[in-house]
Parts: structure tokens; C-alpha cells; sequence
């Protein structure tokens, strides 16, 4: 049974700081992984999508890379700001018919001003 | 209304009565999804459907039904339902490429926050 590990809980950092969020997975047989992106009582918004056969994938501010061998993500933050204020998700897709995502608990990231 | 809707977006019901959850996806995926993210616990995968034949369950309690008439609508039928299930849910949508791997990025709607009393 996969199980994915978020370090750390949480996060407080001062605007402007770099920072890296860590995705760790139990079973290296992915199909991809995804980031999210989840502002209180609200849905998840998507950030990065990488599949299993790429290292890394950029938007913006953000990287985030893969190794499947060792079973870790993860998500860099580039020259945060307020808002970037948000719990981060990070979820395992395996394979089968539609994907099934096993999703961590998330940290939860303050940016100060 | 664009990307994946939710209605209502919240709910408060007591144990004997029946509700149930609308999720429409305007994205023209051929793949939906209902999770369940309760406080300080992971989102959990309840529903998997794939062009619109339900594939995955995990091992859901009999009083949430789910129902797929299409590929844009999703439903969550709820009946006596337990103070426990009071959570977020959420629903996703994706593009199942093949059925035989795994389908690409998902894209999830607001949810509907249920309180049961």
C-alpha cells in the first residue's frame, strides 16, 4: 500500500525566501505525482503535474522534481510572497483504469510580510 | 462555468435524512472522482469512475451512493449518515488516456462542506 510523507508540517518563512517543500512515497512503481495547491476551506488547485518518466517540471516560481528510485519529491519555492500562504499537497498517482491518487497530509505554508 | 463545479457548497443534515451531491466537470474529461478530506487526516479516494463505469470504490460504507449518468455529471447519494462523515468532499475530474495506465492531471471542484448532526 503506498504511503506518502509530507516534511515538514509546516512552514513559516519571510517574504522573499527561497524554500523547499519534501514529498516522500513508499512504492516507486508511480505513474506520476502532482502538487496542489489548497487555500483554507477551498478545493485544490493544481500546480505541477510530473509523470513518472520525467525529473522535473517548471511553472513560474515553481519546481518541483522527481526520483522514483529513492521515492522523493520535491517542490521549490522561488521568492515567496504572502500569497503563497497555503497548505501543499502532495499526491502519488498509480496505475490502473482513471488514476488513483494516495495524497499526503500536506505543509502548511506561512509567508510573512 | 468553466473547470469543475460542486453543489451545494455546503450542507448540514441530520442522520435520517437523504441528500445528495452534484459535481459537474465542463473540461470534457472521460474520468471523475469523489475523496473525502476530514480534519488532520490525508484526502482518501472514495469513488473512481471511468467513462462513467464506476472502477474503484475503497471500500465505502453503503450510505454514500455514488452515480454517474455521464461524463460530466457526478453524484454522492448520502442516507444515514454518522457525525464521522462530517468532512469536505471533493470531487476531481481527469482524461483516462488509455483505461490500461493510469490518466493524467486532476482537476478538483470546491467541494461541499457537509456538517452531519
Amino acid at each position: 500500500k503506498q504511503e506518502v510523507t509530507q516534511i515538514p508540517a509546516a512552514l513559516s518563512v519571510p517574504e522573499g525566501e527561497n524554500l523547499v517543500l519534501n514529498c516522500s512515497f513508499t512504492d516507486s512503481a508511480i505513474y506520476n505525482l502532482q502538487w496542489f495547491r489548497q487555500d483554507p476551506g477551498k478545493g485544490l488547485t493544481s500546480l505541477l503535474l510530473i509523470q513518472s518518466s520525467q525529473r522535473e517540471q517548471t511553472s513560474g516560481r515553481l519546481n518541483a522534481s522527481l526520483d522514483k528510485s529513492s521515492g522523493r519529491s520535491t517542490l521549490y519555492i522561488a521568492a515567496s510572497q504572502p500569497g503563497d500562504s497555503a497548505t501543499y499537497l502532495c499526491a502519488v498517482g498509480s496505475r490502473g483504469s482513471g488514476s488513483r491518487l494516495t495524497f499526503g497530509e500536506g505543509t502548511q505554508l506561512t509567508v510573512n510580510p | 462555468e468553466t473547470g469543475v463545479t460542486q453543489t451545494p457548497r455546503h450542507l448540514v443534515m441530520g442522520m435520517t435524512n437523504k441528500k445528495s451531491l452534484k459535481c459537474e466537470q465542463h473540461l470534457g474529461h472521460n474520468a471523475m472522482y469523489w475523496y473525502k478530506q476530514s480534519a488532520k487526516k490525508p484526502l482518501e479516494l472514495m469513488f473512481v469512475y471511468s467513462l462513467e463505469e464506476r472502477v474503484e470504490n475503497n471500500s465505502v460504507p453503503s450510505r454514500f451512493s455514488p452515480e454517474c449518468p455521464n461524463s460530466s455529471h457526478l453524484f454522492l447519494h448520502l442516507h444515514t449518515l454518522q457525525p464521522e462523515d462530517s468532512a469536505l468532499y471533493l470531487c476531481a475530474s481527469s482524461q483516462d488516456r488509455a483505461r490500461k495506465n493510469g490518466a493524467d492531471e486532476q482537476f478538483f471542484g470546491p467541494g461541499t462542506r457537509l456538517t452531519v448532526l
